[in-house]
């Protein structure tokens, strides 16, 4: 069964350092999305991006955030100066757009710690 | 926004028991959907619902979308070690955004089971 994949598993990085976190979505969905998971809390939305747009984003996606699709199978997240509040499980998500409210599906993130 | 409620936080139970689980909302949902998430591992979708009064069944799992729309559970019948982890229930905002929309989680309910 086709999957998201993200890379790497696990990202450690010095504060205000950049990140890019990875994500290859299934090959015929067209929506992709992030989300995050801080550690022992609920899955959280951060931006859904369409046709290489945003389609729609949180308030805690800011000006540090950016999403980018650089070729026809990666979606990447950028942080651009990390903060020790940005540690979190990051999860890359993507769907179908034919039919209406197609289910996401969800890679098994990316484990990032700021030092 | 709208907001997800789960319960139980929490939950232990003896291998072979039947389960019950339930989330709502003070909105209206037009989807729900329930996830499980493995420890280290992203969420799996378990089960789709996108009609008021809908049931579903996948295996032992069943669940139902609330005639009123603000609300779901989820059952798991006779269950067995595997069935350990945290249920998320999930859904789009009824905003009336077409397309990449994002989902709301609830807080989940993290499911022990003695052997």
């Amino acid at each position: 069964e086709p999957e998201v994949t993200q890379t790497p598993s696990h990202q450690v990085t010095q504060m205000g350092q950049e990140v890019i976190l990875r994500c290859v979505p299934i090959s015929n969905h067209l929506y992709f999305y992030w989300y995050r998971q801080i550690l022992g809390q609920k899955v959280e939305f951060l931006v859904s991006f369409y046709n290489n747009e945003i389609s729609e984003k949180s308030e805690i996606f800011d000006d540090q955030f950016s999403v980018e699709r650089p070729d026809g199978s990666n979606f990447t997240l950028k942080i651009r100066s990390t903060k020790l509040e940005d540690s979190a499980m990051y999860f890359c998500a993507s769907s179908d757009p034919r039919g209406i409210n197609q289910p996401q599906h969800f890679g098994d993130g990316t484990r990032l710690s700021i030092l | 926004g709208q907001q997800l409620n789960q319960s139980p936080q929490s939950m232990f139970i003896q291998e072979g028991e039947d389960v019950s689980m339930n989330c709502t909302s003070s909105s209206i949902f037009n989807t729900w959907l329930w996830y499980k998430q493995d420890p280290g591992e992203g969420p799996v979708l378990l089960i789709a619902l996108y009609k008021a009064g809908e049931l579903t069944s996948n295996g032992r799992l069943t669940a139902q979308f609330g005639i009123t729309r603000k609300d779901s559970f989820l059952n798991i019948s006779a269950s067995i070690p595997s069935d350990v982890g945290i249920y998320f229930c999930a859904g789009p905002p009824d905003t009336g955004f077409q397309g990449a929309q994002k989902l709301v989680f609830g807080q989940g309910t993290r499911l022990t089971i003695n052997p």
